[in-house]
């Protein structure tokens, strides 16, 4: 069974500065998906990043921008330029891209992010 | 165009009672999800919907859960016979498809049992 592990209950940064979330995963399979999702107070999960697998250069958005060692299993996630705005639960997940059950997201258990001004 | 949502935002019943939360999926979402968030853990697949097909309802904790979704609109989760450990965050997803990547989703039903 595939599991994904974040190690940090919680974090903090300084607004302005750079943090990264650490996120690894376990899995026999070669084709998968990784996400971050963010989910704020209003408990919204909402989708900041997305990696295929079978992609070699990482993904970025914006500010936001994952570290993928796929050999490692490891899909970090970078914030550069923190706000206030940034202040919320991150969930690292994983999916599968084929086979049965290529619909179910696995999570971690989250990391709490605190921006200080 | 309009997001998931889910009703009721909360609800408070007492140990025993029948619950039913609901959720509307975006419009032209075929595939439907249901995850459970306990306190301070992430989420767990509870069910999942793909238009007429019959549903994987393998995350279903115990019989005392169940799920009904008319054909690619509304979904309704059951929970009889409430114990204090239902208490949780109920969250729905919809996608485009099952395989779909992007799964989008509502702002969840905090069920309190107590």
């Amino acid at each position: 069974a595939q599991t994904v592990t974040q190690s940090q209950p919680e974090m903090s940064v300084q607004e302005a500065e750079t943090v990264t979330l650490s996120c690894t995963y376990d899995t026999s399979e070669s084709d998968y998906y990784l996400f971050w999702y963010k989910q704020p107070p209003s408990r919204q999960m909402i989708l900041v990043i997305r990696q295929e697998a079978y992609k070699q250069q990482n993904a970025t958005e914006n500010r936001f921008s994952v570290n993928f060692q796929k050999a490692a299993k490891s899909f970090s996630l970078k914030i550069s330029d923190s706000q206030l705005g940034d202040a919320a639960m991150y969930f690292c997940a994983y999916r599968l891209n084929s086979g049965g059950s290529n619909y179910k997201l696995t999570f971690g258990k989250g990391t709490l992010l605190t921006v200080n001004p | 165009g309009a997001g998931v949502s889910q009703s009721p935002s909360n609800k408070v019943t007492e140990k025993g009672k029948d619950v039913e939360l609901r959720c509307d999926p975006i419009s032209g979402h075929t595939a439907l999800y249901w995850y459970r968030q306990r306190l301070g853990q992430g989420l767990e697949f509870l069910i999942y919907f793909q238009g007429n097909s019959a549903p994987d309802k393998s995350g279903l904790p115990s019989d005392r859960f169940s799920a009904e979704r008319t054909g690619e609109s509304v979904s309704t989760l059951t929970i009889q016979r409430t114990q204090q450990e239902d208490s949780a965050v109920y969250l729905c997803a919809s996608s485009l498809e099952g395989w779909a990547p992007a799964q989008y989703f509502g702002p969840g039903t905090r069920l309190t049992v107590l």
